[in-house]
């Protein structure tokens, strides 16, 4: 069967660098997504990796590598802002179009 | 991306009754999808929304409890029905956009059932 495990929780210093990591283990691997949730709000989407490697966009990176069945999410110059969940997603094996997400890593920024 | 709007965001509501969720899409959308997070869980599927034809639903979700349209390709609903406390919870209406077939879901709305 397809499982993802994600840290329940992290604390994180504002300014500082923050990893999140997930594992997942999947058959037949179609790519990675992360999203970010507020506490109260809809998921939004953050980014997708299909290729190892890491994929930079602004503050955040995405890490993926397939042969281990492993990613992970780069915070840089956190800000009380990036307080929130983060969500690791994979595509079912059954369908590609839809999604199996982590528990979430709910990540809390303080001054 | 895809700009999805929901209705009700909020609602609570009495043990038994039923209530109607909207969701609208800005443009055409092929795949539409309803979820369901209980408080402090991720996310979990209940049904795939087809147009024209009886949504698709996930193991442990029946149409009977959670009756679904789809008259067209921008706007979906979800009933959820004969509530009772355990259907607390809030439910995302979700989209497939974009070359990468991203996910993209709505604001959700917050449901209490007393």
């Amino acid at each position: 069967g397809q499982n993802i495990d994600q840290p329940t929780e992290m604390t994180a210093t504002e300014g500082a660098i923050v990893q999140i990591n997930c594992t997942y283990q999947t058959s037949g691997f179609n790519g990675l997504f992360w999203y970010q949730q507020h506490a109260g709000e809809a998921p939004t989407f953050l980014s997708y990796n299909v290729l190892d490697g890491l994929e930079e966009k602004g503050r955040f990176s995405s890490f993926l590598s397939r042969s281990k069945g492993y990613s992970y999410l780069l915070l840089k110059e956190l800000q009380m802002k990036d307080s929130a969940s983060y969500l690791c997603a994979v595509p079912r094996e059954d369908s590609s179009y839809k999604l199996i997400f982590g528990s979430g890593t709910r990540l809390l920024v303080r001054p | 991306s895809a700009v999805i709007s929901q209705k009700p965001s909020r609602d609570i509501c009495q043990r038994g009754t039923s209530l109607t969720i909207q969701c609208q899409v800005d443009s055409q959308v092929t795949m539409m999808f309803w979820y369901r997070q209980q408080p402090g869980q991720s996310l979990t599927l209940i049904a795939t929304a087809n147009q024209g034809s009886e949504a698709t639903y996930e193991s442990g979700f029946v149409i009977d409890k959670f009756p679904i349209s789809r008259p067209n390709l921008t706007f979906s609903t979800l009933t959820v029905s004969n509530m009772s406390p355990e259907d607390s919870s809030i439910y995302l209406c979700s989209v497939l956009a974009g070359v990468r077939d991203t996910q993209y879901f709505g604001p959700g709305t917050r449901l209490t059932v007393l």
